[in-house]
């Protein structure tokens, strides 16, 4: 069974400050990875997908990795701003002979606060 | 293109009850997946849908049940309402599931049991 940890719990920068987010899992049988925000009382944004055979992802100030062997994927965000506060989840998806379908596992996140 | 639609957006309940949620995907998604969020447990999958059939279901007692019409719409049940089920109940699409794929996800349905 995949178990997901998200380190910190919760963190809190000043802006501008440059921030990463740590996220393990137990079982690297996995598909991809997937990072999401989640502004209080809303539904998930996806940030990034990263396929298990990739090293790295990028989308303007984001950048994720991962690491399969390990069991880690990092979120590495730049010149935080306070736009960005909101909680941060990622979930790998397993392979499970094919019935995987849909099933995301997710750590419990890691709350951001950049403050001004 | 418009998102991942969820009706209703709130919703009172009283124990012994049931309620049912619909969720809309993307045009032109076949698979929805329903998950559950909670403060305790954090967000754990239900069930996902594609062509009309549940292909994957997670760990959830039989109150809950769903289903998926040839329009891709989805619809989730919860009978007999416990206070344990107050709840985020949030859907995602995607095209086919694969997993290769983002998932898109709605803005949920926060279901209270009183």
């Amino acid at each position: 069974k995949q178990e997901v940890t998200q380190i910190p719990a919760a963190l809190s920068v000043p802006e501008g400050e440059n921030l990463v987010l740590n996220c393990s899992f137990t079982d690297s049988a996995i598909y991809n990875l997937q990072w999401f925000r989640q502004d209080p009382g809303k539904g998930l944004t996806s940030l990034l997908l990263i396929q298990s055979s990739q090293r790295e992802q990028t989308s303007g100030r984001l950048n994720a990795s991962l690491d399969k062997s390990s069991g880690r994927s990092t979120l590495y965000i730049a010149a935080s701003q306070p736009g960005d506060s909101a909680t941060y989840l990622c979930a790998p998806v397993n392979h499970a002979g094919g019935t995987s379908y849909g099933k995301l596992t997710f750590g419990q996140g890691t709350i951001l606060t950049v403050h001004p | 293109k418009a998102g991942v639609t969820q009706t209703p957006r709130y919703l009172i309940k009283t124990r012994g009850q049931q309620v049912t949620l619909s969720c809309s995907p993307i045009s032109g998604h076949r698979s929805v997946s329903w998950y559950q969020q909670t403060p305790g447990q954090g967000l754990q999958f239900l069930f996902e849908y594609f062509s009309e059939t549940q292909r994957n279901k997670g760990n959830f007692p039989g109150r809950f049940s769903g289903r998926q019409f040839s329009n891709s719409r989805s619809e989730m049940n919860v009978s007999t309402l416990e206070l344990g089920d107050s709840a985020l109940y949030l859907c995602a699409s995607s095209l086919l599931s694969g997993v290769q794929e983002t998932q898109y996800f709605g803005p949920g349905t926060r279901l209270l049991v009183l």
